[in-house]
């Protein structure tokens, strides 16, 4: 089963338009929560990353909200470029046992002109 | 350049082949793992290292073999390759604090015919 719900599999937004990106995860033992992004032909790579005693964090032009009590958080891209143009992956990890990543599906946007 | 480094990039295998996917990492990490990325399912894990001599299993390891004998390497075996292994394989490592992030290789792109 997957333990990262992310939604919606693709997106296209107009550039200077909002993307949002959500997800949901079920194991509440989950205490940190990165977003990754990843162009064609790359690995993904560290974008931005919350905890869950914060409910919003914000870095430029990207910003995650994080609701603990419904289990979702959610990824906004304000300002929408071509260049934001790649697949996001939302991710979790359980601090406590070796940190290890579990991602969500992913969401391929495409920003256009 | 510091990172992480994958080879080959792309192989093609036929049914029954065996072959070792090459990891190697210059930034002392002591955790390393390995993800397959498929169409609509995020990345999983395969399997994972804590440190030099210590692996384990992931999410999805039937068919993979690992071994990490040093710190800067840990090899991917497919040891009878099938098609149901085509994939996207990446390595990434992370430092002991994982809220610093992972750093992923560029991948390899297998094929199994």
């Amino acid at each position: 089963q997957q333990q990262v719900k992310q939604s919606p599999q693709s997106l296209i937004v107009q550039k200077g338009g909002i993307s949002i990106i959500n997800c949901a995860y079920e194991n509440t033992a989950f205490d940190y929560f990165p977003w990754y992004q990843q162009f064609p032909g790359k690995g993904p790579a560290l974008l931005i990353a919350i905890r869950p005693d914060v409910s919003e964090k914000k870095e430029g032009r990207f910003t995650i909200s994080f609701n603990k009590s419904a289990k979702q958080f959610s990824l906004h891209i304000m300002d929408s470029q071509p260049g934001d143009s790649a697949t996001y992956f939302c991710a979790a990890i359980n601090t406590g046992t070796a940190s290890k990543l579990t991602f969500g599906t992913g969401t391929r946007l495409q920003v256009t002109l | 350049n510091a990172g992480v480094t994958q080879t080959p990039k792309f192989q093609v295998l036929k049914t029954g082949q065996s072959m070792t996917l090459q990891c190697a990492q210059d930034m002392n990490h002591e955790y390393m793992s390995w993800y397959r990325q498929d169409p609509g399912m995020g990345l999983r894990l395969i399997h994972y290292s804590v440190g030099a001599g210590i692996t384990d299993q992931g999410e999805v390891p039937n068919g993979y073999n690992v071994s990490r004998s040093t710190t800067e390497d840990f090899p991917l075996r497919l040891l009878s390759a099938a098609p149901s292994q085509t994939s996207v394989y990446f390595c990434a490592s992370r430092q002991a604090n994982p809220l610093y992030g992972y750093t992923f290789g560029s991948g390899t792109r297998l094929t199994v015919v």
